[in-house]
């Protein structure tokens, strides 16, 4: 069964303290993995695509790393404003539906 | 561009009454979907659909129908509410299925908060 853990639940970061996500998945035949990034009251945003192991991309303090059992979302930094809740999400063995992860909720501190 | 929009915002319905949530791109997506958010659940599909007159199950089907008459609305009907359908519901819609390139990037709208009684 395709499945996607995330971890940790929560984590609470000092601005400036940077750490990272942790997105486990177990699909057979990985064809695509994604992050999102979803603030409270409001729909899920895109921020990557990764579609093979090895493969990295960032955006601002942003950075998604890809190996064939888990993706990490690390963040270099932090500010106030990264403070939301960071969803993962694989398509499954199909490759036309996206199964997703329960979130890591991120809270930054000034 | 308005992007997805959803409505309504907000929503509190009795155990059995029926109602429709809106949701409309305007971008020209062919690839519509339904999702509900519960805690600790993650988002869970609820139907799809890959083009006007197309549609299909997803996850959790039970207790919703939907319909595609354009590429631009896909709304969800609830049939006879129940307390187990209060959830945060959000439509999402993208060029195409399956999302092979970035160019089929999913757009979500800024959901429906719904509380069944």
């Amino acid at each position: 069964e395709d499945q996607v853990t995330q971890s940790p639940e929560a984590l609470r970061l000092q601005e400036g303290e940077s750490s990272s996500l942790n997105c486990s998945y177990t699909v057979s035949g990985l064809r695509g993995l994604f992050w999102y990034r979803q603030d409270p009251g409001k729909g899920p945003e895109f921020l990557f695509t990764l579609y093979s192991a090895g493969e990295e991309k960032e955006k601002e303090r942003l950075k998604a790393t890809l190996t064939k059992k888990e993706s990490f979302l690390h963040i270099t930094a932090p500010k106030p404003e990264d403070s939301a809740t960071y969803l993962c999400a694989v398509l499954d063995n199909q490759g036309g539906k996206l199964i997703f992860g329960q979130g890591t909720e991120l809270s930054v501190k000034p | 561009n308005a992007g997805v929009t959803q409505t309504p915002k907000f929503q509190v319905l009795k155990t059995g009454q029926s109602m429709t949530l809106q949701c409309a791109q305007d971008m020209n997506h062919e690839y519509m979907s339904w999702y509900r958010q519960d805690p600790g659940m993650g988002l869970r599909l609820i139907h799809y659909s890959v083009g006007a007159g197309i549609t299909d199950q997803g996850e959790v089907p039970n207790g919703y129908n939907v319909s595609r008459s354009t590429t631009e609305d896909f709304p969800l009907r609830l049939l006879s509410a129940a307390p187990s359908q209060t959830s945060v519901y959000f439509c999402a819609s993208s060029h195409r299925q399956p999302f092979y390139t970035s160019f089929d990037t999913q757009y979500f709208g800024p959901g429906t908060r719904l509380t069944v009684l």
